[in-house]
């Protein structure tokens, strides 16, 4: 059973909705939890992460981490095309220790 | 500009030809690390360095060298490479839980 699990899908929807990512871990030490975006060809950009439990809020993002049930997910309101991206959860156990990314998760907003 | 840069950004070689991947970062970070992305596996970190001097084995590090002498370079060495190693790679520097990568690597190992 890997650490990190993610769907990759491809996941499509349309111009304007909710859309909901998510991961399942099974490390109970992890204590950071990080979404990034990333682009064809390009490196992952940091969107935002938190640190133990709770939500963060950033503009149409909202990241969301339920310690108790070892899931975090990543919401995104009034999706817009520019969003079409894959989208990557990260975890560590602390700031200087080692980073288990999930596989990924293809999303597409169709216009 | 706060920022990861790598070079080189494009790079093919042969088999057993030692390479090296430089790294480095302007945020004044302690941690650095490199990872490699590959379809259908994701990024899996090769090493990483939460100091000068100070380095620690990710999940697939066989194959692979760092040397962190100074706290703004983080070169990746590929002593004798392998058509196994041809990847993406990326460099990264991290502050907590912000983690920066830079621009990748794409090699080529024939």
């Amino acid at each position: 059973q890997k650490e990190v699990e993610q769907d990759p899908g491809p996941l499509s929807v349309p111009e304007g909705a909710i859309v909901s990512l998510n991961c399942t871990y099974s490390n109970s030490a992890f204590q950071y939890f990080m979404w990034y975006r990333q682009y064809s060809r390009k490196g992952p950009e940091l969107l935002m992460y938190t640190y133990s439990s709770g939500n963060k809020e950033d503009g149409r993002f909202t990241a969301q981490v339920d310690k108790s049930s070892k899931y975090i997910s990543l919401f995104i309101r009034d999706s817009q095309p520019s969003d079409s991206a894959t989208y990557l959860c990260a975890m560590s156990e602390g700031g200087y220790q080692k980073v288990t990314f999930g596989i990924g998760t293809k999303l597409q907003v169709i216009p | 500009e706060a920022q990861v840069t790598q070079n080189p950004r494009y790079l093919i070689t042969v088999t057993g030809k030692k390479l090296t991947v430089t790294c480095s970062q302007n945020m004044n970070h302690e941690y650095m690390s490199w990872y490699r992305q590959d379809p259908g596996l994701g990024l899996r970190q090769i090493y990483y360095s939460m100091n000068v001097e100070v380095t620690d084995k990710g999940d697939v590090p066989e194959g692979y060298k760092v040397s962190r002498k100074e706290k703004r370079n983080f070169p990746l060495i590929l002593e004798s490479p392998s058509p196994n190693q041809t990847s993406l790679y990326f460099c990264a520097s991290r502050w907590g839980g912000e983690q920066y990568f830079g621009p990748g690597t794409r090699l080529t190992v024939t």
